[in-house]
């Protein structure tokens, strides 16, 4: 069966330090992968998506990057992190044959930043 | 965005009620919508989808409305438990020009009371 990890589950970083958040998923080929950001008592907002590796595409402009160095790893950095960037963040993982399914998350990143 | 969207914030239940959470979208050529269950620190859980071919799908104490005339989508719980108390997201398919990404509304949080 398919799982997604994520972690760390919980980051306490200082404005200005940097971000590495990685996920990787496990028992799929070729997915294609997600990351969202959650605010307190908000909604999910689509941050990245990528349909294959080294292929990103960013929903919003902002002070996040991301990568997919592999198949089944997606990584959501900063050089600097700011206030702003605190939030749940949450990757996930859609199988690529059937376009129109469901997407499938990992428990997520709280991330503070002090 | 925020196409879709959500007509009551909380929702209060007895234990063995029926629930009804509503949604509302506005992009009338969406055509696939997924309703998801999120618990308190955990990523969002798949619970029903739907296609735009349908009108009602059922699963396990679970069931979906979609009424495409009026944009409406709807999530019934039958008899409903405590540990059905959670947020509840509707969600959209933003098809291949995002990567069939989701696009959430804000959440409805169901409050089930013994």
């Amino acid at each position: 069966s398919q799982t997604i990890h994520q972690w760390p589950a919980t980051l306490v970083q200082p404005v200005g330090s940097p971000l590495s958040l990685e996920c990787t998923v496990e028992g799929t080929s070729n997915p294609n992968l997600y990351w969202y950001r959650q605010a307190a008592g908000r909604g999910l907002q689509l941050l990245f998506y990528s349909v294959g590796i080294g292929q990103i595409s960013s929903e919003v402009p902002q002070n996040l990057s991301a990568s997919r160095p592999q198949d089944r790893q997606f990584i959501l950095s900063s050089k600097k992190l700011l206030l702003s960037d605190s939030g749940f963040y949450l990757c996930a993982w859609s199988g690529r044959i059937f376009m129109n399914s469901p997407l499938h998350f990992g428990n997520g990143t709280r991330l503070t930043v002090t | 965005g925020e196409s879709v969207g959500l007509h009551l914030p909380t929702l209060s239940v007895q234990e063995g009620d029926n629930s009804i959470i509503n949604c509302a979208y506005s992009n009338s050529a969406s055509d696939y919508f997924i309703w998801y269950k999120q618990e308190s620190g955990k990523g969002p859980q798949f619970i029903i989808d739907i296609r735009s071919n349908m009108d009602k799908r059922q699963g396990q104490r679970v069931t979906v409305l979609l009424n495409k005339t009026v944009k409406h989508l709807s999530l019934q719980i039958a008899a409903t438990q405590p540990g059905d108390s959670a947020v509840y997201f509707c969600a959209e398919n933003l098809g291949s020009n995002s990567g069939y990404a989701l696009n959430f509304g804000k959440g409805t949080s169901l409050l089930v009371t013994p």
